[in-house]
């Protein structure tokens, strides 16, 4: 299995712009975690999905943040319109029956 | 809200010396689990211990939990130069929650 699969790596935006992460848990994992880490803030859990199915989403910072898994292979976070406090590092992970997550490399996002 | 919290936050040892690190939570927890980041990397999963267990071991990793306390210990020993990271802890159910790491730099 290759892993947790997160594109794009590096993401450079302008203020206001959309930005789209995406993310392919491992397959047969059942529970998808978004989090965001920063220096100020460390690691946050944004949202985590059970069976495709958005379980707790207090996390999210705000209405421009959003979050969809159509299906058990793919996810996708969205920030519409970005801003420049949103720079970070996204990391998804996914979860099996065992409790362990693994991750995936992150996407670094810088906003403008 | 985070629920785990490491101390230190850094932590300097030579090559050799055992590394001692705390975490502290607030609710009640099914297991706790102990990860490493390197820089720019993503979270590596290292060892997890059940609420009913009080130690427990992998290799040069020693893992203790008190739920009494609500706090767990990871100490690395022999450490190497390969082991600076940060460690973070991270409770759960349902959903983990992970402190704000320990940053851990082994000099050779």
């Amino acid at each position: 299995d290759a892993g947790v699969i997160q594109s794009p790596r590096h993401e450079v935006t302008e203020m206001g712009q959309e930005v789209t992460l995406r993310c392919k848990p491992i397959s047969g994992h059942n529970s998808l975690f978004w989090y965001r880490q920063t220096m100020m803030r460390g690691l946050e859990l944004l949202i985590y999905f059970n069976n495709n199915v958005p379980i707790d989403d207090s996390g999210m910072p705000e209405d421009r943040f959003s979050a969809k898994m159509p299906n058990a292979s793919f996810s996708t976070l969205k920030i519409q319109p970005s801003e420049p406090r949103d720079s970070a590092v996204y990391f998804c992970a996914s979860r099996g029956d065992n409790n362990e997550q693994f991750f995936g490399p992150g996407t670094r996002l810088t906003v403008l | 809200s985070q629920q785990g919290e490491e101390d230190p936050q850094a932590l300097s040892i030579q090559e050799g010396e055992n590394a001692t690190m705390n975490c502290s939570y607030k609710t009640s927890i099914n297991n706790l689990q102990w990860y490493r980041q390197n820089s720019g990397r993503g979270l590596v999963h290292l060892i997890l211990i059940r609420s009913n267990e009080r130690e427990k071991h992998s290799g040069r990793l020693r893992v203790t939990l008190d739920t009494s306390k609500k706090s767990s210990s990871l100490l690395i020993t022999a450490s190497r130069a390969a082991d600076t990271a940060s460690y973070f802890c991270a409770t759960a159910p349902p959903q983990f929650y992970f402190g704000t790491g320990t940053s851990l730099t082994v000099i050779p």
